[in-house]
């Protein structure tokens, strides 16, 4: 199994555009979770989807903050407009029911906002 | 949020076991314990989870106190690449939120 993919692995983009993080989660996982990671905060759940659907996004910082999932092998994490302060390694994890078995990770995607 | 409680950092020679603390004082009954590990530059990944009996894998070993209120995670013969931050996180069952804290810094001396 490929794992969980995610691009891109590095953004570096300019303070007000938009920014997509996309994320293919394992085949046949039915739970996808965003994280962010930064040094100041450490690793947060941003926002947890469960059969596709948003089930849980308390996590996510604002309104520039947008997540979806169309379909049960694609996600992405939008940001618009951008700011220095988004600046960190976003996660993507899935897995197969919930937070009760094991989380599988993806690489990250290391975004930079000038 | 529900926290766990980890030192900061520990140290560990090449070979040798390794013992991981952790205190949940406020786990609830349906609670997981689980631990994961980042090695530098790259996601968490998994290294096992229990909830009332100790559990082993091949990766390592987890030991819960009978009022599971602490555990420890055992690695029994450190290698280099196992130097990594080790979090513990209590949650999954009904509560998928896993909270990552600061976790600890594990080094391993050759």
């Amino acid at each position: 199994d490929a794992g969980v993919i995610q691009s891109p692995r590095h953004e570096v983009t300019e303070m007000g555009q938009e920014v997509t993080l996309r994320c293919k989660p394992i085949s046949g996982h039915n739970s996808l979770f965003w994280y962010r990671q930064t040094m100041m905060r450490g690793l947060e759940l941003l926002i947890y989807f469960n059969n596709n659907v948003p089930i849980d996004d308390s996590g996510m910082p604002e309104d520039r903050f947008s997540a979806k999932m169309p379909n049960a092998s694609f996600s992405t994490l939008k940001i618009q407009p951008s700011e220095p302060r988004d600046s960190a390694v976003y996660f993507c994890a899935s897995s197969l029911s919930g937070g009760t078995g094991e989380l599988f990770f993806g690489e990250g995607s290391r975004l930079t906002v000038l | 949020d529900a926290k766990t409680t980890q030192p900061n950092s520990m140290e560990s020679n090449e070979e040798e076991p390794v013992h991981l603390p952790c205190n949940h004082s406020t786990i609830s009954g349906t609670d997981y314990i689980h631990w994961y590990r980042q090695l530098p530059s790259q996601g968490p990944e998994y290294v096992i989870h229990g909830l009332t009996s100790n559990v082993n894998n091949r990766m390592a070993s987890l030991a819960i106190a009978e009022d599971r209120k602490s555990s420890t995670l055992i690695l029994h013969r450190a290698t280099l690449r196992d130097a990594a931050v080790y979090y513990c996180i209590q949650g999954g069952g009904s509560n998928y939120k896993l909270t990552f804290g600061k976790g600890t810094l594990l080094t391993v001396n050759p």
